[in-house]
């Protein structure tokens, strides 16, 4: 069974870096044909796709975050991360990882999701 | 980017009936890339439709998906009082950014 945990500060304060790690356990990061992704949801907001990276190592981002964001892994941890630069509160939210189908571009194993506020 | 809009905002169906949500995108969504979700209070989001018409493991098959191209339609056929929650739909298109609906809350 395929399971995606979220860990990371719960408070970050505006201009800092925001960094989250999802650890996954059932499941190799480096054998696909998946992506691993992070999407964010403000409270009592809709969800947003941040960005992922694939089984080879490359990533994809969110043209509007884009500049602020970077998504590295981890095999040796069967981990992957999340990093948005220069925060805002506007960038308070439940941040989610997610693996996605290659093939069919669907989010079928999620984590519970961290909630991260912005705040000095 | 593809925009998907979903209506109505807000359902209100009382147990047995049969709950339809639309969404609906700004271009061409090939079918292959469309998925709805259900999300409860608290919860993550669950995976209930894929390929805009198949259901995902261990869904009930009063869940269904239909659509193509910009209009796709989720329907519950018959509403158990654990249905209340919010449904979203999502693309996966040829480039990012990869986008959601706004979402339909259901309310039993």
């Amino acid at each position: 069974q395929v399971q995606l945990q979220e860990s990371g500060p719960g408070l970050v304060k505006p201009s800092q870096t925001l960094s989250l790690t999802c650890t996954v356990s059932g499941a190799s990061i480096s054998s696909g044909p998946y992506y691993w992704s992070w999407i964010r949801q403000p409270a009592g907001k809709g969800l947003e796709w941040i960005g992922h990276i694939y089984t080879s190592g490359n990533a994809n981002y969110n043209p509007s975050l884009k500049s602020r964001v970077t998504i590295l892994r981890d095999t040796s941890k069967n981990q992957f991360s999340l990093m948005l630069t220069s925060v805002t509160a506007a960038d308070t939210a439940v941040f989610y990882c997610a693996r996605i189908s290659y093939s069919y571009g669907y989010m079928d194993v999620w984590g519970k999701g961290t909630t991260v506020t912005v705040s000095s | 980017e593809i925009v998907l809009t979903q209506s109505p905002g807000t359902l209100s169906l009382s147990p047995g009936e049969r709950a339809n949500f639309s969404c609906r995108a700004s271009q061409s969504v090939y079918s292959r890339y469309l998925a709805w979700y259900q999300q409860k209070p608290g919860q993550a989001p669950r995976l209930l439709i894929y390929a805009a018409t198949s259901r995902a493991t261990g869904i009930p098959d009063r869940f269904s998906g239909s659509g193509f191209e910009t209009d796709f339609t989720l329907t519950i056929s018959s509403l158990e009082p654990e249905d209340s929650a919010v449904y979203y739909c999502q693309q996966f298109g040829d480039s990012p950014p990869y986008t959601f609906g706004q979402g339909t809350k259901l309310e039993i």
